[in-house]
This record gives structure tokens, sequence and C-alpha cells, in this order.
């Protein structure tokens, strides 16, 4: 069965520190993947996706993600962060033709001014 | 921009009541779909709908659970008798093609006392 994994659960930062957090999913074959956030009190929003391509992707407010094939991953990552990126953030992936979104646990991210 | 919109916000009902919750997709969309997070875990795939007929569905998606689009612009999830482990945060999705990205609303909160 697909499944997501990300690794981190809670991820405390300063302002300005770079942020990477991991996701690794499970599914041979041609995958579609995805980072939504959750800002305190507001709805799932898509950040960015990778559906084929340049496997680095740039998403909205300064977040990129990089599909590595080999390694089953999809790393979120930004340089420099800001306290307004504090959320939750969700990895997910659809797959093997289905349109159904696998998710992973969610990673919360406090970031302190 | 247009939204997904969800009603209520917020459902309070006792055990082995019945529950609507409604989902008003993106109007041009035509896959539609519910999902569930219990607190503290993943969100999880419920239903997917598309063509007035369920294309997928999980699991959890038994007998007590029916989806339906009552008119061309509603999109509802019914519960005929909730049990204290359907309280969860309830989440309707829209999307114009099978894969692409979906469009989440604010939620319904669902607590079963």
């Amino acid at each position: 069965a697909q499944s997501v994994s990300q690794h981190n659960h809670h991820v405390i930062l300063s302002e300005a520190a770079s942020l990477e957090l991991g996701c690794n999913y499970s599914y041979g074959g041609t995958v579609n993947l995805f980072w939504y956030v959750q800002y305190p009190g507001q709805h799932l929003q898509l950040l960015l996706k990778y559906f084929s391509g340049d496997p680095l992707v740039k998403g909205i407010k300064g977040f990129e993600a990089e599909f590595i094939k080999s390694k089953f991953s999809f790393n979120l990552r930004k340089p420099s962060v800001q306290w307004s990126d504090t959320a939750e953030y969700f990895c997910a992936v659809n797959a093997g033709g289905y349109n159904k979104l696998i998710f992973g646990a969610g990673t919360r991210l406090a970031v302190h001014p | 921009e247009p939204e997904v919109t969800q009603t209520p916000s917020h459902q309070v009902t006792q055990m082995g009541q019945e529950v609507i919750l409604r989902c008003v997709p993106i109007s041009n969309h035509l896959y539609f779909y519910w999902y569930r997070q219990i607190l503290g875990q993943k969100v999880e795939f419920l239903v997917s709908f598309y063509n007035n007929e369920i294309s997928e569905k999980s699991e959890i998606f038994d007998d007590q659970f029916s989806v339906e689009r009552p008119d061309g612009s509603n999109f509802t999830l019914k519960i005929r008798s909730t049990k204290l482990e359907d309280s969860a945060m309830y989440f309707c999705a829209s999307n114009s093609g099978g894969t692409d990205t979906q469009y989440f609303g604010p939620g319904t909160r669902l607590t079963v006392l």
C-alpha cells in the first residue's frame, strides 16, 4: 500500500534559520507529489507540487522542494524562515492513476522571532 | 479567487444521530472528495466522486457513510448513525482533473458525544 512518511513531527526554529522538512513515499511507479500548508485556523493550502519535469520545484512564499526519485523523497526547503511560516506542513502523494491523496502525518513548525 | 466552502464549521451531535456535512466545491470542478482528520492523526481519504458516482472509497467509508450531489452546487457527506470515533475534522476538496491539484475547504469539526 502507498504510504508517506514525514520524519519530523515538530520543528522549532528561529527567524532567518534554514528549513528542511523530510518526506518519503513508498510507491514504485509514477507519482504526483504535493506539499500543503495549514496556517493556524485556516484550511489546507497548496505550497507546491511536482508532476513531471524539473525535479526542483518552486512554490509560494519562497518554498521549494526537490524530487529525488532514487530516494523516494520530496523534501521541502526554505533558506530563511519567517515567524509567519509557523504552520503545519503536509506532504502528500497520488499515484497509480488514483485521484486520492495519501498524506503524511504532518510537521508542526514553530518559528520564534 | 474561488474557494471551496463547507458548512457548518462545527457540528456537535449525539451518538447514533445522523449528520449531513455540506460542501460547495469550486464551480467548474468535476471531481469531489471527502477526507477526515482525527485529532492528532493523519489526514485520511474517505471517498472520491465523479460524474455523479463514487469513483473510489477507502475502508473507512463503510455503509454508515454516503455522499450525494443533490444539485449543481452542493456535495454532501452523510453519516447515518454517528459513533464516538467519527469525531474528527472533515475536509471537502475538489479539482478539475483527477490528478490535478485538489483545493480544500476549511473543514467541519464534528464532535460526537
